[in-house]
């Protein structure tokens, strides 16, 4: 089945220091790949996305491309602000399962920023 | 704007009840979801739906059930609480299969 492994955490930066958030997945047919974000006491919320292989999601100055030979979408920033602390979640769904494809995430880890 | 919403916020039950937790989506979409959040685990998928009157196990389904009679809600009872089921609950939507979901507020469930 579908699976999503996400480097262990917490993590605690210095603001302005640079992020990798490692995630790999495991796959049956051809996925779209997800970062979330859970700022404390919210839900979940897209933060970018890549639908096929090479695409690389961008926003808030994260960015993540999608590696298909690596199985991998890792997360970057290059300067973090105190702002930037919050849970992140890798996930994926697979289209091409249809009827039984679903949302499937890894565990999430959790980021601190340090002023 | 549409949204979704998930009600009560915060709950607090006592071992053995029956507790319905709400969720209400005006996205219009077919595809409902409710996950489980733990210290842990990250997020389990409970049930799912994609579309009125169908529903699904997911990976952690049981002592829960959800029904789906119209597009919008997509309800999660807990038949018997039990003091394991206390966590926080996320539903979710999204359009078709693939595409982003957009999550509610959550509710946290205490089990006592």
């Amino acid at each position: 089945g579908d699976s999503v492994t996400q480097m262990e955490g917490p993590v605690t930066l210095s603001e302005e220091a640079f992020l990798t958030i490692n995630c790999t997945y495991t796959a049956t047919g051809y996925p779209s790949l997800f970062w979330y974000v859970q700022y404390p006491g919210e839900g979940l919320q897209l933060l970018l996305k890549a639908t096929k292989a090479d695409d690389k999601g961008s926003n808030k100055g994260f960015e993540a491309t999608y590696r298909k030979e690596t199985t991998s979408f890792h997360l970057e920033k290059g300067s973090v602000q105190v702002s930037d602390s919050a849970v992140y979640f890798c996930a994926l769904s697979d289209r091409s399962t249809g009827a039984n494809s679903k949302l499937t995430f890894g565990k999430g880890i959790t980021l601190s920023v340090r002023p | 704007d549409a949204e979704i919403t998930q009600s009560p916020r915060h709950k607090i039950t006592e071992t053995g009840r029956q507790v319905t937790l709400a969720c209400h989506q005006t996205w219009n979409h077919n595809n409902m979801f409710w996950y489980r959040q733990d210290l842990g685990h990250g997020l389990r998928l409970i049930h799912y739906s994609y579309g009125v009157q169908d529903t699904n196990k997911g990976e952690v389904s049981d002592g829960y059930s959800v029904s789906r009679s119209n597009t919008e809600d997509l309800p999660l009872t807990l038949e018997s609480a039990a003091s394991s089921q206390t966590s926080v609950y996320f539903c979710a939507s999204s359009e078709r299969v693939g595409t982003e979901a957009f999550f509610g507020q959550g509710t946290r469930l205490t089990v006592v």
